[in-house]
C-alpha cells in the first residue's frame, strides 16, 4: 500500500495566519492527490483534487501544490471556519489511502 | 441538487448481519462511482472500496479481508455495504461518497451524512 504521511499532526494558529500542511507519499501517485476538510460531527469536504485544482465553491485562500511525491495544502489567511482536521488522499493506486490527518486548532 | 442520503444508525450484536445503504439523487446514479470510507471513533479516514454502477466494477481494500460486500442497485439508485457477521471492531462511522468525475473512479466530491454502526454484546 502507498503510505501517506502528513505533517504536522497538529498545528496551532491564529485567524489571519498563513498555514501549510504537508503530505508525503511513499511512492509516486502521479498527482492523483486530494485534500479534504473535516469538522467534528460532519462528513469530509473536498477542497483540492489533482494536487492543485480547487473544487467548485471552495474559497480561493485554499491552494494545493506538488513536487514529486511531496504535496502541500496552504491556507492564506485562516478564517474561523477553517479550524478543522485536514486529510490528504491518494487515488492513483488501489487501495486508495489517506494521510493520518492534521488538526488545525486555535492558538 | 446532488445528495447522498444514508440509512440510519444501527446497534447490533457480534455475529449479526447488517446492510447499510446510500441513496443518490439529483444526478445520474449509474454514471458515477460510489466509494465507502470508514472512520473509527476519534480516528482518521480509511478507504474501504468503490463500486461503479455503469459497469459493475468493484474494488475492495484488502485490509478488510473479505468481511464486507459492496454493491449497487441501479434500478433504485442506491449503493450498499454489507456484513454477514459483525465484530465489535466494526463499530465506526461509515460514509459513502461520489466520485468527482463521471464514469471514473476519482476523488470524492459529494458525501453522505454518515451511518453510525455500533456493535456490542
Amino acid at each position: 500500500d502507498i503510505q501517506m504521511t502528513q505533517s504536522p499532526s497538529t498545528l496551532s494558529a491564529s485567524v489571519g495566519d498563513r498555514v501549510t500542511i504537508t503530505c508525503r507519499a511513499s511512492q509516486s501517485v502521479n498527482n492523483w492527490l486530494a485534500w479534504y476538510q473535516q469538522t467534528p460531527g460532519e462528513a469530509p469536504k473536498l477542497l483540492i483534487y489533482l494536487a492543485s485544482r480547487l473544487e467548485t465553491g471552495v474559497p480561493s485562500r485554499f491552494s494545493g501544490s506538488a513536487s514529486g511525491t511531496e504535496f502541500s495544502l496552504t491556507i492564506s489567511g485562516l478564517q474561523p471556519d477553517d479550524f478543522a482536521t485536514y486529510y490528504c488522499q491518494q487515488y492513483n493506486t488501489y487501495p486508495w489511502t489517506f494521510g493520518q490527518g492534521t488538526k488545525v486548532e486555535i492558538k | 441538487e446532488v445528495q447522498l442520503v444514508q440509512s440510519g444508525a444501527e446497534v447490533k450484536k457480534p455475529g449479526e448481519s447488517l446492510k447499510i445503504s446510500c441513496k443518490g439523487s439529483g444526478y445520474s446514479f449509474v454514471s458515477y462511482c460510489i466509494g465507502w470510507v470508514r472512520q473509527m471513533p476519534g480516528k482518521g479516514l480509511e478507504w474501504m472500496g468503490i463500486v461503479c454502477p455503469i459497469d459493475s466494477f468493484i474494488q475492495y481494500n484488502p485490509s478488510l479481508q473479505g468481511r464486507v460486500t459492496i454493491s449497487a442497485e441501479r434500478s433504485v439508485g442506491s449503493a450498499s455495504l454489507q456484513w454477514s457477521s459483525l465484530k465489535a471492531s466494526d463499530s465506526a462511522m461509515y460514509y459513502c461518497a461520489r466520485s468527482l468525475v463521471r464514469g471514473s473512479a476519482t476523488a470524492f466530491d459529494f458525501w453522505g451524512q454518515g451511518t453510525l454502526v455500533t456493535v456490542s454484546a
